[in-house]
């Protein structure tokens, strides 16, 4: 069944630095496109990014534009999100979602359980 | 971009009612490109409808959608007691990215 399984988060202080990971199973993980969405403690749904299944392409909201670079290595199933300059608007839980149907609707089948990224002095 | 509203922000209904929660689109969205996910504490968002009616994989066919152009309905026929939930509208245009509404909660009269 497919799994994606995040990993990384932590506390970090204002202008730190943060490393996401998302191992997928379960399917053929090159030919999917991904996307990472964030929320916010009580707060809803923000979509950050997403890349192309070979990841040549990337694509990233405008709050993380420039700090935050998605990346993806088909040979290990494994998605990163490396995140810089951190502010506190960036604490959420991140989840990675797996997009079907080659991108062309970018609608979420399978999510991960997400991963809780803290920015705080 | 498009910004979603979502009404009621809160529902209050028994076991066996039935659900009607709205999103509105800020800008006409093809129907092909809005989506509904359900949320419970704790967990990650799971789809339940794309092309704005058509049920995801394994979604009972208790939950239907409807709507096209900025209105859009996600109608629970009859709650059972694992539909309490945060839902959420979702709408993905290529020049406009992807926006989600800022949920409706169904939660137990």
């Amino acid at each position: 069944q497919v799994q994606l399984v995040e990993s990384g988060g932590g506390l970090v202080k204002p202008g730190g630095s943060l490393r996401l990971s998302c191992a997928a199973s379960g399917f053929t993980f090159s030919d999917y496109y991904m996307s990472w969405i964030r929320q916010a403690p009580g707060k809803g749904l923000e979509w950050v990014s997403y890349i192309s299944s070979s990841g040549s392409t990337t694509f990233y909201a405008d709050s993380v534009k420039a700090r935050f670079t998605f990346s993806r290595d088909n040979a290990k199933n494994s998605l990163y999100l490396q995140m810089n300059s951190l502010t506190a608007e960036d604490t959420a839980v991140y989840y990675c979602a797996r997009v079907p149907g080659g991108g062309l609707v970018e609608i979420y089948d399978h999510w991960g359980q997400g991963t809780l990224g803290t920015v705080s002095s | 971009e498009i910004v979603l509203t979502q009404s009621p922000g809160t529902l209050s209904l028994s076991p066996g009612e039935r659900a009607i929660l709205s999103c509105r689109a800020s800008q006409s969205v093809s129907s092909r490109f809005l989506a509904w996910y359900q949320q419970k504490p704790g967990q990650a968002p799971r789809l339940l409808i794309y092309g704005a009616s058509t049920r995801a994989t394994g979604i009972p066919d208790r939950f239907s959608g409807s709507g096209s152009g900025t209105d859009f309905t996600l109608t629970i026929s009859r709650l059972e007691p694992e539909d309490f939930a945060i839902y959420y509208c979702q709408q993905y245009g290529s020049s406009t990215g992807v926006t989600f509404g800022p949920g409706t909660k169904v939660d137990i009269k």
